[in-house]
């Protein structure tokens, strides 16, 4: 079993759409959760970092750790066609030394 | 500013070569760090330098060999590769203020190569 798994898709939304990414973890000792946009081609973006349970929102980005069911979301609110791209979520058990654990991304594309 | 530079963003080189990828942070953090990222998979690390010294090598072959002259440089020294060694290459740099690397990390736009 892989440590993160990720729904590769690809998901199609219409533009305006409220669109929700998920992961789920084996490993409870994860700790700092991170979704990272990346286009085609280009370096990973940082969207949006969490430790620990909770709810962090960023503008039309929400994201959520639930822990106790080892299971991370990222809501982007009114979809836009340049969010259209790769959603890779990671985390890092915070004790071992620079060691990102990747889903394996989730293609997302925004239709006007 | 959270920008982290690489150069070129496009080789192409043959398996008898020698080049060299380049990765630049002006932010600075004492973490960086080399990836490797094939079509539609995640990252994969390869190397983490922690204050200009060498900490985590993922069993990466020898003819990757990573280099960091300075705080903010990071270089990836290539030779005799392989066609399955195509790939996107990334740097990425996190700041390691509380001791751990559990510091977010920062990705440049990668080094796109090509191994003939």
């Amino acid at each position: 079993q892989k440590e993160v798994e990720q729904d590769p898709g690809p998901l199609s939304v219409p533009e305006g759409a409220i669109v929700s990414l998920n992961c789920t973890y084996s490993n409870s000792a994860f700790q700092y959760f991170m979704w990272y946009r990346q286009y085609s081609r280009k370096g990973p973006e940082l969207l949006m970092y969490t430790y620990s349970s909770g709810n962090k929102e960023d503008g039309r980005f929400t994201a959520q750790v639930d822990k106790s069911s080892k299971y991370i979301s990222l809501f982007i609110r009114d979809s836009q066609p340049s969010d259209s791209a790769t959603y890779l979520c990671a985390m890092n058990r915070g004790s071992t030394l620079g060691r990102l654990y990747f889903g394996r991304g989730t293609q997302l594309t925004v239709w006007p | 500013d959270t920008e982290v530079t690489q150069t070129p963003k496009h080789l192409v080189m043959g398996m008898t070569n020698k080049k060299s990828l380049k990765c630049e942070q002006h932010m600075g953090h004492r973490a960086m760090y080399w990836y490797k990222q094939k079509a539609k998979k995640p990252p994969e690390l390869m190397f983490v330098y922690s204050y200009e010294k060498l900490s985590i090598n993922e069993s990466v072959p020898s003819r990757f060999s990573p280099e960091c002259p300075n705080s903010s440089l990071l270089n990836l020294h290539l030779h005799a590769l392989q066609p399955e060694d195509s790939a996107l290459y990334l740097c990425a740099s996190s700041p390691q203020t509380s001791g751990g690397l559990t510091d977010t990390q920062y990705f440049g736009p990668g080094t796109r190569l090509t191994v003939l």
